[in-house]
């Protein structure tokens, strides 16, 4: 049961242009959510994150919308750059749970061409 | 550098084999999580200890089995191993137990084949 989906494998955009990396959740009780950056043979990295009390937060170049009654959240990178190719995962943890258990989803790998 | 220090960084054994991966948290970090990213499949949450204590566990295969010692450091034991445990296993660290804000740090992660 994948609770956390990503369904674009892969996205391929221009240096410049805007990137749009989806994801979904299924388990209402998400009310945390992430995304991590990941280079080949390297640990991810966290990028952004928003609290489902919010429906939108920034960061420079990165943005990610949630839409809860959707149960959808979306990451914008704008604008894209040859150095974020990189695997996106997305994240959902239960806040409440005061477990750092992560579920995440199965990740898009982003292509910015020069 | 993330400051999660993660040993060996590759493993080849056999099947039947059991082998132990290392994990040093970054300095001041309670928390230890321990990560599965088979081939194709996003990041499987396997275990988390907090300050020595089992905090929550996933789908972890009863032939898996961690712990987190004094000095903090862990260690994710993997017994009777089959070829479908040929994965990437991370580990992660932070400071709280758990709840939002609280930052994973990734350590680079063992890259473990078993043939």
């Amino acid at each position: 049961d994948q609770q956390v989906k990503q369904n674009s494998p892969s996205l391929s955009v221009q240096e410049g242009r805007i990137s749009i990396l989806n994801c979904d959740y299924t388990n209402s009780m998400f009310d945390y959510f992430l995304w991590y950056k990941k280079y080949p043979a390297e640990g991810p990295t966290f990028l952004i994150s928003i609290s489902s009390i919010k429906d939108k937060n920034e960061d420079g170049r990165f943005t990610v919308f949630l839409n809860k009654s959707a149960k959808h959240l979306s990451l914008h990178i704008v604008p894209s750059q040859p150095g974020d190719s990189a695997v996106y995962f997305c994240a959902a943890l239960i806040g409440s749970s005061n477990t750092g258990k992560l579920i995440f989803g199965q990740g898009t790998t982003l292509q910015v061409k020069p | 550098d993330s400051g999660v220090t993660q040993t060996p960084k590759h493993l080849i054994t056999a099947t039947g084999q059991r082998v132990t991966l290392r994990c040093s948290p970054r300095s001041g970090d309670l928390s230890v999580y321990w990560y599965q990213q088979s081939l194709d499949q996003g990041l499987q949450f396997l275990i988390q200890y907090y300050n020595g204590e089992e905090r929550a566990k996933g789908n972890i295969l009863e032939r898996f089995s961690a712990q987190q010692f004094p000095d903090l450091h862990s260690e994710l034991n993997l017994s009777s191993l089959e070829l479908g445990d040929s994965a990437l296993y991370f580990c992660a660290s932070s400071i709280l137990s758990g709840g939002a804000y609280n930052e994973q740090f990734f350590g680079p992660g063992t890259r473990l084949t078993v043939l």
